[in-house]
């Protein structure tokens, strides 16, 4: 079946520092993959998307390039923030209604 | 304007009582979803309702019953609470069914804590 698998956290990083978030994927078909952000208490926000082979999602300065070779969309950012602190989801979705399957989260810890 | 709410936005409620969650978004969606988020923050599918017709039904225990008054409406009731079913409850909508494109807009959560 479908899955997704994102690294580990706590990633913790000092202000302005380089990031990355890596994600893989295992899908049937063509999946549209997606990065959702969930700050302290409060729902999620999509960050990001890329819908087919090859499109690079941005944001906020964030960025991810679907890579359909090595199934993967890692999330990457130049210069973090403190306010970057957060909880990053990466998902999929893939054949018919929709469904998100969702990573475990990767908690980003962003330090002055 | 909320575009997703919820509520309540906490619910504190004793093992084997019944609850309600409500979720309604103003967005004109004809989708909507309802996620659970564990302790570990594992988010997994439960329900989606497309045009208040069920369209996807997880491995979910049937304690758990969704309901669709109209499309701008999704409510969760769930009976017989368990310690278990303690978690946060996400509603989420999209324009589109069937559609993987398609954004996904999340509601701010319903903690559930079952003592």
């Amino acid at each position: 079946g479908n899955s997704v698998t994102q690294m580990e956290g706590p990633v913790t990083l000092s202000e302005e520092a380089f990031l990355t978030i890596n994600c893989t994927y295992t899908a049937t078909g063509y999946p549209s993959l997606f990065w959702y952000v969930q700050y302290p208490g409060e729902g999620l926000q999509l960050l990001l998307k890329a819908t087919k082979a090859d499109d690079k999602g941005s944001n906020k300065g964030f960025e991810a390039t679907y890579r359909k070779e090595t199934t993967s969309f890692h999330l990457e950012k130049g210069s973090v923030q403190v306010s970057d602190s957060a909880v990053y989801f990466c998902a999929l979705s893939s054949g018919g209604y929709n469904k998100l399957i969702f990573g475990a989260g990767t908690r980003l810890a962003v330090h002055p | 304007d909320t575009a997703v709410s919820q509520t309540p936005k906490y619910l504190v409620t004793q093992m084997g009582n019944d609850k309600s969650i409500k979720c309604e978004q103003n967005l004109g969606h004809d989708t909507m979803y309802w996620y659970k988020q564990d302790s570990k923050k594992f988010l997994k599918i439960m329900f989606s309702y497309n045009n208040k017709e069920l369209i996807i039904n997880e491995t979910v225990p049937n304690r758990f019953s969704p309901k669709s008054p109209d499309k701008a409406h999704l409510n969760l009731h769930i009976n017989s609470l368990e310690l278990g079913d303690s978690a946060v409850y996400f509603c989420a909508s999209s324009h589109l069914s069937g559609a993987s494109t398609d954004t996904q807009y999340f509601g701010p959560g319903t903690r559930l804590t079952v003592l």
